[in-house]
């Protein structure tokens, strides 16, 4: 069964770049046509879509973030990884990755997620 | 970006009780909507994908309809462990968004 973990560092000074990766198990990051995407959750608040990768490194970024953020895959290591730039403390949050699957009909939905990770942003 | 809103925010049940959800979209996302369940410190898990199609594994008291701006997740008869906050996601189009939750406490 696939699983993924998220792992990066849990505190980020303001101004500097944020950077998460996740890690897949249980099936090749290769394998199948899916997506691998990062969504974020500010404490308090709901669920934000931040952007998703294809395999072949085609990308699609929530324009909210698209001047800060690049998420790349790395297939030899079955990860993906998030980097997101000029943080601030608005960007504190528990991230996300998970896998997205689209079936025939256009419908895209995420399983599995990771667990999470919380990144705070302050000095 | 398509607007998904919730109602209501936080409800209080009972176990047994029947517990519906919606889901508004400011636009139509045609059947393009998921529901998903989350508890805090664990990972979101999927529900209902494409408006109504129980995932494989998802206890069959759960139910989702709707089409087009309106949705509904249906728990048919509320159990300890449904205890949870739920989330409705549109993916129609790009940025996708998810309603900012509801959440479902013990009476």
């Amino acid at each position: 069964q696939v699983q993924l973990q998220e792992s990066g560092p849990g505190l980020v000074k303001p101004s500097q770049t944020l950077s998460l990766t996740c890690t897949v198990s249980g099936a090749s990051i290769s394998s199948g046509s899916y997506y691998w995407s990062w969504i974020r959750q500010p404490a308090g608040k709901g669920l934000e879509w931040i952007g998703r990768i294809y395999t072949s490194g085609s990308t699609n970024y929530n324009p909210s973030l698209k001047s800060r953020l690049t998420i790349s895959v790395e297939t030899s290591k079955n990860q993906f990884s998030l980097k997101l730039s000029s943080v601030t403390a608005a960007d504190t949050a528990v991230y996300y990755c998970a896998r997205v699957i689209r079936n025939d009909y256009g419908n895209n939905w995420f399983d599995p997620w990771g667990q999470g990770t919380l990144v705070t942003v302050s000095s | 970006d398509i607007q998904m809103t919730q109602s209501p925010s936080s409800l209080s049940a009972s176990v047994g009780d029947r517990v519906t959800i919606t889901c508004r979209a400011s636009q139509s996302v045609s059947g393009y909507l998921n529901w998903y369940q989350h508890k805090p410190g664990k990972a979101p898990k999927l529900l209902i994908y494409a408006a109504y199609i129980l995932h494989s594994g998802v206890p069959s008291r759960f139910s989702g309809s709707g089409f087009g701006t309106d949705f509904t997740l249906t728990i048919s008869s509320l159990q300890p462990e449904d205890f949870a906050t739920y989330y409705c996601q549109q993916t129609y189009s790009t940025p996708w968004t998810f309603g900012q939750g509801t959440k479902v406490e013990i009476k």
